[in-house]
């Protein structure tokens, strides 16, 4: 399969605990995006990468909040000393840049759970 | 700011026609449609540019007006399929931050 993948899809975790994951892109795509998406609203801007670069991010982002891309393939999104508001999928989403298509490519999403 | 999507909700019956609005305070690059269902990651459905052009894939059309800084998607004789949430997603000039529009839930009925 040769889609956007996310690791893991499901993580449980105590307040105040860090949590790591994972998104591998469709491999020729350079632009990487991370979202934040909570039951019956859209996607929310979290950061996106242009190749290693991280281009932008948003101001709702905490400090507790950090993302890379080391190599401009893959990437972490991190978030320090998780809270219950946290809690919510993580989607990631690849795209190529160029031109005027942008079509982004979802990953299946880590749900996070903060107890 | 997030763009406003109307309905929020609509329910149809197979091979009703439905409309779907989004419109942003913002300046407007381009639109971009999905479609997600329950559980399940988004799926790009098209891509509008500014100009004002039009287009379709399937019974699936959309309108872009961007004096308007609004878009239109237009879903013709819905199917069962068309069920799920549609969100715009736009991008302004300048930029390759998306912001994703309210939602609009379609069921469609047998």
């Amino acid at each position: 399969d040769t889609g956007v993948s996310q690791d893991p899809r499901h993580k449980i975790t105590k307040r105040g605990q860090n949590v790591t994951f994972r998104c591998d892109p469709i491999s020729e795509h350079n632009r990487l995006y991370w979202y934040r998406q909570t039951l019956g609203q859209g996607p929310e801007f979290l950061t996106y990468f242009q190749n290693e670069a991280q281009l932008e991010k948003s101001r709702l982002l905490s400090d507790r909040f950090s993302a890379e891309r080391p190599k401009g393939s893959f990437s972490t999104l991190e978030i320090q000393r998780t809270e219950q508001g946290d809690s919510a999928m993580y989607l990631c989403a690849s795209s190529l840049a160029g031109g005027f298509h942008n079509e982004q490519f979802f990953g299946p999403g880590t749900r996070l759970t903060v107890l | 700011q997030q763009p406003v999507q109307s309905p929020q909700a609509v329910i149809l019956r197979e091979g009703e026609d439905a409309v779907i609005n989004c419109s942003s305070s913002k300046a407007l690059y381009s639109v971009h449609w999905y479609r997600q269902k329950h559980g399940e990651a988004p799926i790009f459905l098209m891509i509008l540019l500014k100009g004002g052009e039009q287009k379709g894939h399937d019974k699936i059309s959309a309108s872009f007006n961007e004096k308007k800084q609004q878009s239109s998607l237009y879903l013709t004789a819905s199917q069962l399929s068309y069920s799920g949430t549609y969100f715009c997603g736009t991008e302004g000039s300048g930029t390759y931050k998306y912001i994703f529009g309210t939602g609009t839930r379609l069921k469609v009925l047998a």
